[in-house]
């Protein structure tokens, strides 16, 4: 029972375009939702953050909006840059403070110069 | 400031064998949460402790055990290898208690192979 899901494994975008990840989720508890990047050899690196009573959370090049009815999140990068490319997580809370977190199982994103 | 560290980085094993990781918080942290990353079910929480004390706790079998110190270090025991257990084992630090969310620091992982 997967309560977060990242449908698509990877995505390919041009530098300086939008890259718009996105993330489903099932619990209805889940009030905490972030972002993680990955690079090979590397832990996971926090990203960004919303929480259930905002909508919209900005910073910098990284956006995350967050639909509660549809039970659905997104990250959008832009300008997005060869950098970007890694594996992006997404991970969900519940409770208001666990330290449990349920994650997605990534997506590869592929910046192209 | 120092950032989660995590040793060995890599371990081979046999089947039956058992491994224990270690893992050090960055300073100040007393939560401390281990995942384990596969490509198959990408990250998945084990444990968490604060304290000393087993906080959460995963749908893992009893084989994966694990204990924090005092000084917020922790460790991961696996019993009786299999196969499956094949896995990226990363460890999560951050810093406050329940009731406040907070952002988790990763080590680097310890890449355990089961041969």
């Amino acid at each position: 029972d997967q309560q977060v899901k990242q449908n698509s494994p990877s995505l390919s975008v041009q530098e300086g375009r939008i890259s718009i990840l996105n993330c489903d989720y099932t619990n209805s508890m889940f009030d905490y939702f972030l972002w993680y990047k990955k690079y090979p050899a590397e832990g996971p690196t926090f990203l960004i953050s919303i929480s259930s009573i905002k909508d919209k959370n900005e910073d910098g090049r990284f956006t995350v909006f967050l639909n509660k009815s549809a039970k659905h999140l997104s990250l959008h990068i832009v300008p997005s840059q060869p950098g970007d490319s890694a594996v992006y997580f997404c991970a969900a809370s519940a409770q208001g403070g666990s330290e449990k977190l349920v994650f997605g199982k990534g997506m590869k994103l592929t910046v192209n110069p | 400031k120092a950032g989660v560290t995590q040793t060995p980085r890599y371990l081979i094993k046999t089947r039956g064998q058992q491994v224990t990781l270690s893992c050090s918080p960055i300073s100040g942290h007393r939560s401390v949460s281990w995942y384990q990353q596969t490509p198959g079910q990408g990250l998945q929480f084990l444990f968490e402790y604060f304290s000393e004390t087993q906080r959460n706790k995963g749908n893992f079998p009893g084989r994966f055990s694990g204990r924090q110190f005092s000084n917020s270090r922790s460790e991961m025991n696996v019993s009786t290898l299999e196969l499956g257990d094949s896995a990226l084992y990363l460890c999560a630090s951050s810093s406050m208690g329940r009731g406040l969310y907070n952002e988790q620091f990763f080590g680097p992982g310890t890449r355990l192979t089961v041969l």
